[in-house]
Order: structure tokens, then sequence, then C-alpha cells
């Protein structure tokens, strides 16, 4: 019963490199959300996914971020030119095909992203 | 600004007390979400409530969503060590499929 995987766990990047953050949903699950959780702060939505598509990005960073999710495979999360200030968890969490009734969100144990 | 604002930020107990976590907001949400976290984990849900004046029970734990569907609480009754860690509150609006999270209660009960 694999719930949401998450890898790597942790990634140390050097300001100018690039990023890239793996997750698998839950078997069944169609929905796919990035969140990210800056040091002592809350869990902020970063972008809504469904295969193939975007669904909603109004909280990914306008330059150098992106995300997909392809029709095979994890979603993936993308940070081109990392910067210190991308340091942060950042969490994936699923849901199955919301309808009719709400669908929970949830999440894996995220990627610990340190940037030098 | 936090949308969704939870109080109070940390909490520290003895075993066997209880104690009240709050979660308010000024906008209507469509359903609202409990979720713990522990330190390096991801958030693990404990309770979905969907319908305004709803109370849901988890043994110990007792969640209530407002009437109007702007706030939350949850209630700890005799509360013990495990119960420690990190509670989130996180509504979804009727419009869109992304949670807005508050900024947690920080538990922590000592034997």
């Amino acid at each position: 019963n694999a719930g949401v995987m998450q890898n790597p766990r942790h990634l140390v990047r050097r300001r100018g490199q690039e990023a890239r953050l793996r997750c698998s949903p839950m078997k069944g699950h169609s929905h796919v959300y990035w969140y990210r959780q800056l040091p002592e702060e809350g869990l902020k939505f970063m972008v809504y996914l469904q295969k193939e598509n975007i669904i909603d990005e109004s909280g990914m960073p306008k330059e150098r971020f992106s995300a997909e999710f392809p029709k095979e495979g994890p979603s993936i999360l993308r940070i081109q030119q990392v910067v210190r200030g991308d340091s942060a968890a950042y969490f994936c969490a699923s849901s199955p095909r919301q309808g009719a009734v709400v669908q929970p969100q949830h999440f894996g144990d995220g990627t610990r992203l340190s940037i030098l | 600004t936090q949308l969704l604002e939870q109080s109070p930020q940390f909490l520290s107990i003895q075993e066997g007390e209880n104690l009240t976590v709050y979660c308010n907001s000024s906008s209507v949400f469509s359903s609202l979400q409990w979720y713990r976290q522990e330190p390096g984990e991801g958030p693990v849900l404990l309770v979905t409530v969907v319908t305004g004046g709803e109370v849901k029970k988890l043994k110990r734990l007792t969640f209530q969503f407002g009437d109007a569907r702007k706030d939350s609480s949850l209630h700890i009754t005799a509360a013990q060590p495990g119960d420690t860690g990190l509670y989130l509150c996180a509504g979804l609006k009727a419009a869109g499929n992304k949670l807005t999270f508050g900024g947690g209660t920080r538990v922590l009960v000592k034997p």
C-alpha cells in the first residue's frame, strides 16, 4: 500500500545549478499537487497537475520553476539556476479524481532542497 | 497575511490535560482538513470536515467545523506524549483544488 513517493529525500545543489524533484502519486490517484514549506513558514501551494495538463500554477514563481506530469512516469518539479532562497522542503500530494465528494490530499515525505 | 489563522502557535501541556487548537478565517471553505506533521516527514491527514456544524471524533481527538464554514477547532482530551507534533489546518475553496494552510500549532505534551 505505497503512499506518495518523493525522491530524492535530500538534495544539495550549488547556486546556478538545476534541481529536479520527483513525485509518484498513490496508486489510482490522477491529481498531483506541489507545495513548498520555507523554514519557519507554513506550506504554500505551488501547482496542481493532472496527467499531461497543468490545471493551476498560480503559486509558481514566474521564472525558473516548471512542473510536469507526463502520461507515463512521475511528476517532476524543476528549478533552474537555483538561488539560496530556493532552500526549502518541497512536498507533493495526490488525490483521486475529484467529483461530487471532496477527495483529501495525501502527502509524501518531501524533498529537502539545500542550496550552497 | 495568512488566510487561515491558527492559534495558539505553540502549546505546552502536561500529560492528561486537555487542549484546543483553533483555525479561523474570514473566508468560507467548502471543506477543511486537519493534518499532523512530524519533523522530517510530510503532513499526515487526520480528518476532513465538510458540512457546517459537523463534529467528527477520532479516539481522543474531536474536530468541529463552524456553522458558517469559516473556522474549525481540534480538541484533544487527556493528551499523551504521543500527541506531540505540529498540527495543521488546511482549507479547500469550492472553486479550486489547492489547499490553503494555516501556520500550524506546535503541541508539546510532557510526561
